[in-house]
C-alpha cells in the first residue's frame, strides 16, 4: 500500500497562474482532507470530501479555491490566478471513514514568484 | 467553536530531561483527541489518540475534562523526539490542529 501520494511534491507559479494539486487517497479510503500549512502557522483544514461530494469546505478561501474528489481518479486542489500569499504547504490526509485516523501525504509546496 | 490551542510554539529541552508539551482545547460535547508528530522532512504521522490509552514511543497524555487539556508527556526526551508536535480535536466532520509546538531536544 503506497499511502496517501501527493504530487508534486513542489510547485513553483508565477503569480496570476493557475496551481493544480493532486492527491490520491489510500487503497480504500473514500474520505479525503486538504490542509494548509502556512509558514510559522499550524495546519488549517480548508476542505473535507468523499467521492464525488463537498461535505465541508468552510476553510476554504471564497475565491479562486475549488477542490474535487471524482468517482475515478485523485481529489484536486486547484488554485486559480495564484498570489503570493497563496505559498505555502498543502497536506492532503485520507481516512475510511469519517473520523477514523487520518493517513498524511508528503504535502505539496507552492512557491508563488 | 471547536478549538486547540498549544501556548507554546518552541521548547527545548535537554536529553534525558522530562518533557510536557501543554494543549487545551474548547469543545461542547465528548471530544475525540490526538496528538501528531511531523519529524524533519517527514510526513505528519498520528502519535496517539486518547481513546486507546496506550503509550507510543515513551509518551503518553491523559485527557482532563476538568481542565480541558490533553497535555503530551515523556519523563526522559531523545534527541530523536524532536519534531514538531501537533495537538488535534475531532469535530462532527474533521480532524482541527492546534498550531504545534517544535521540540527540540538537546544533547
Amino acid at each position: 500500500n503506497a499511502g496517501v501520494m501527493q504530487n508534486p511534491r513542489h510547485l513553483v507559479r508565477r503569480r496570476g497562474q493557475e496551481a493544480r494539486l493532486r492527491c490520491s487517497p489510500m487503497k480504500g479510503h473514500s474520505h479525503v482532507y486538504w490542509y494548509r500549512q502556512l509558514p510559522e502557522e499550524g495546519l488549517k483544514f480548508m476542505v473535507y470530501l468523499q467521492k464525488e461530494n463537498i461535505i465541508d469546505e468552510s476553510g476554504m478561501p471564497k475565491e479562486r479555491f475549488s477542490a474535487e474528489f471524482p468517482k475515478e481518479g485523485p481529489s484536486i486542489l486547484r488554485i486559480q490566478q495564484v498570489v503570493r500569499g497563496d505559498s505555502a504547504a498543502y497536506f492532503c490526509a485520507s481516512s475510511p471513514a469519517r473520523n477514523e485516523g487520518y493517513t498524511f501525504g508528503s504535502g505539496t509546496r507552492l512557491t508563488v514568484v | 467553536a471547536q478549538r486547540v490551542t498549544q501556548p507554546e510554539k518552541l521548547l527545548s529541552v535537554f536529553k534525558g530531561a522530562p518533557v510536557e508539551l501543554k494543549c487545551n482545547y474548547s469543545y461542547s460535547g465528548s471530544p475525540e483527541l490526538f496528538w501528531y508528530v511531523q519529524y524533519s522532512r517527514q510526513r505528519l504521522q498520528l502519535l496517539l489518540r486518547h481513546i486507546s490509552r496506550e503509550s507510543i514511543k515513551g509518551f503518553t497524555a491523559d485527557l482532563n475534562k476538568g481542565e480541558t487539556s490533553f497535555h503530551l508527556k515523556k519523563p526522559f526526551a531523545q534527541e530523536e523526539d524532536s519534531a514538531m508536535y501537533y495537538c488535534a480535536l475531532t469535530s462532527y466532520d474533521k480532524v482541527i490542529f492546534g498550531p504545534g509546538t517544535s521540540l527540540s531536544v538537546i544533547p
